[in-house]
C-alpha cells in the first residue's frame, strides 16, 4: 500500500545530541514538507521540499537541517542548536496538484530527557 | 504573510446537537483543506475546498467556502460521540506553491 512512513515512532534525545527523523513515501509525490506541532497548537512549516536536491526554509527552520537526495525521503535532522525540540514532528507529501492536499505521516514524538 | 485563525479553540456539545467551527485566513487563497486529528495521531483530510461557493459533506460534516469574505465553516450535525477530535483548516497562498499555512485547531469534545 502506498503511504508515508516516518520512523522512529518516539525518540528521547539528550542535551547536546544531534537526531535524525526518518521520512520515507512510496507514493511517488514531488514535494515533501516537515511541520512541528507542540500540545494544544496546530501545525508550525520547518522545511519543504519541490524537487529532489531543492528545499526551502520554513517558518521555524533554526535549529533544523533537512536533505533530499532522493525522491522518496526527507529526513529532518533536529541539532544541538535547536533549544526546544520537544515536541510532536510531522511529515507530508503532495503531488503538486491542489486538489489532493497533502497525506500526513504518523508521526514522531521527540522528548528531551 | 499568510495567517489562519480558527475559532472556537475549544467546543464542548452534547450529543445531537449542531455546532459551526469557523476558519478566517488574511489573504487571497486558492485552497483550503479540513483535516481532523485524533489525540496522539497524525491528520485525517477531511475535505478539499477549491472555489468560491464550494459546499462538500460527509455524514454529519459539511464544510464551506467564501472566498470573499476569506472564511470557511465547518458544520456538524446532530454531533456524536465519534466526533471527538481536533479540526484544523489549512490555507494555500495563490500562486505560492505547494506550501499550506494551518489554523491552530479546534478541540471539539462531544459529550455522551
Amino acid at each position: 500500500d502506498g503511504g508515508i512512513t516516518q520512523s522512529p515512532k518516539y525518540l528521547f534525545r539528550k542535551e547536546g545530541q544531534n537526531v535524525t527523523l526518518s521520512c520515507e513515501q512510496n507514493l511517488n509525490h514531488d514535494a515533501m514538507y516537515w511541520y512541528r506541532q507542540d500540545p494544544g497548537q496546530g501545525l508550525r512549516l520547518i522545511y519543504y521540499s519541490q524537487i529532489v536536491n531543492d528545499f526551502q526554509k520554513g517558518d521555524i527552520a533554526e535549529g533544523y537541517s533537512v536533505s533530499r537526495e532522493k525522491k522518496e525521503s526527507f529526513p529532518l535532522t533536529v541539532t544541538s542548536a535547536q533549544k526546544n525540540p520537544t515536541a510532536f514532528y510531522l511529515c507530508a507529501s503532495s503531488t503538486g496538484d491542489r486538489v489532493y492536499g497533502y497525506t500526513f505521516g504518523s508521526g514522531t514524538r521527540l522528548t528531551v530527557v | 504573510e499568510l495567517k489562519v485563525e480558527q475559532n472556537p479553540l475549544f467546543l464542548s456539545m452534547q450529543e445531537g446537537k449542531n455546532y459551526t467551527i469557523y476558519c478566517n485566513y488574511s489573504t487571497t487563497s486558492d485552497r483550503l483543506y479540513w483535516y481532523r486529528q485524533d489525540p496522539g495521531k497524525s491528520l485525517e483530510s477531511l475535505f478539499v475546498l477549491l472555489s468560491n461557493g464550494a459546499v462538500k459533506q460527509e455524514g454529519r460534516l459539511m464544510a464551506s467556502l467564501d472566498t470573499k469574505a476569506r472564511l470557511s465553516t465547518l458544520h456538524i450535525t446532530a454531533a456524536v460521540h465519534d466526533l471527538s477530535a481536533t479540526y484544523f483548516c489549512a490555507v494555500g497562498l495563490t500562486g505560492g506553491g505547494n506550501k499550506l499555512t494551518f489554523g491552530t485547531g479546534t478541540q471539539l469534545k462531544v459529550e455522551l
